[in-house]
C-alpha cells in the first residue's frame, strides 16, 4: 500500500546550520507530496507541497524538490533559526482523498 | 492562517462514557477529515466527507465511534463508550474544492479518558 517513511525522529541542530529531512514514499498513484509543520500545542500547518517532477518549491526559506526517480521529497533549509524547531511531517496524497502522513522529525535548534 | 475552528480545545471523560467533540471547517472547504493523532505524533485516518457525504472511514471508526458534517451546522465526531485508548489529539482538517489532498488543520481537541 501507500507510505511514507521520515527515518530521523530527531534531529538536533545549533541555529545557523543547514538541515535536511528526509522524506521517501511508495505509491502506484501519481503522487502529490506536502510537508506539514507543527509547533509545540498548535495545528499542523502546510509548509511545502508539489506534484511536478524535478522543480525546486519553496517557502519561508524551507525548499524541497520533489524526485519521482528515487521516490524523495526531502526538506531543507540552508540556515535554522531557533523559532524552527517543531514537529515536521511529511505527506503524501494518494487516490481519491486519502492522505497518508509518515512518522514525524522533531527538530530541535539551539543557541 | 487556517481558519478551521474546532471545540472544545480540552475534553476529559471517564472510561465508558460518550466524548464529542466539534469542528466548522473553512468557508468553502467541501472536504472535511478527522485524524487520531497519538502520544507519538502519528496521525490515524479516521473519516472523511465530502459535504454532507461519507467518502471513507476506517473500521475502528465504524464500531465506536460516530461522524457527521450535517447542512449549516459544525461537523462533529463521537465516541460512543470512551476507552483510555482513545486518550490523544483528535484533529481536523478541511480542503479546497478540487485540492482535496491540501489540508487546513484546526487546533484539535485533546481528549483525556481517565
Amino acid at each position: 500500500g501507500d507510505s511514507v517513511t521520515q527515518t530521523e525522529g530527531l534531529v538536533t541542530l545549533t541555529k545557523g546550520l543547514p538541515v535536511m529531512l528526509n522524506c521517501t514514499y511508495q505509491t502506484t498513484y501519481s503522487p502529490f507530496l506536502f510537508w506539514y509543520v507543527q509547533h509545540l500545542n498548535e495545528a499542523p500547518k502546510l509548509l511545502l507541497k508539489s506534484s511536478t517532477d524535478n522543480k525546486r518549491t519553496e517557502h519561508q526559506g524551507f525548499y524541497a524538490t520533489l524526485h519521482k526517480s528515487s521516490s524523495s521529497f526531502h526538506l531543507q533549509k540552508s540556515s535554522v533559526q531557533l523559532s524552527d524547531s517543531a514537529l515536521y511531517f511529511c505527506a503524501l496524497g494518494t487516490g481519491g482523498y486519502k492522505v497518508v502522513f509518515g512518522s514525524g522529525t522533531r527538530l530541535l535548534v539551539s543557541p | 492562517n487556517s481558519k478551521v475552528i474546532q471545540t472544545p480545545r480540552y475534553l476529559v471523560k471517564g472510561q465508558g462514557q460518550k466524548a464529542k467533540m466539534r469542528c466548522i471547517p473553512e468557508k468553502g472547504h467541501p472536504v472535511v477529515f478527522w485524524y487520531q493523532q497519538n502520544k507519538n505524533n502519528e496521525f490515524k485516518f479516521l473519516i472523511n466527507f465530502q459535504n454532507q457525504e461519507v467518502l471513507q472511514q476506517i473500521d475502528m471508526t465504524e464500531k465506536r465511534f460516530s461522524a457527521e458534517c450535517p447542512s449549516n451546522s459544525p461537523c462533529s465526531l463521537e465516541i460512543q463508550s470512551s476507552e483510555a485508548g482513545d486518550s490523544a489529539l483528535y484533529l481536523c482538517a478541511s480542503s479546497p474544492q478540487g485540492r482535496s489532498y491540501e489540508q487546513y488543520f484546526g487546533p484539535g481537541t485533546r481528549l483525556t479518558v481517565l
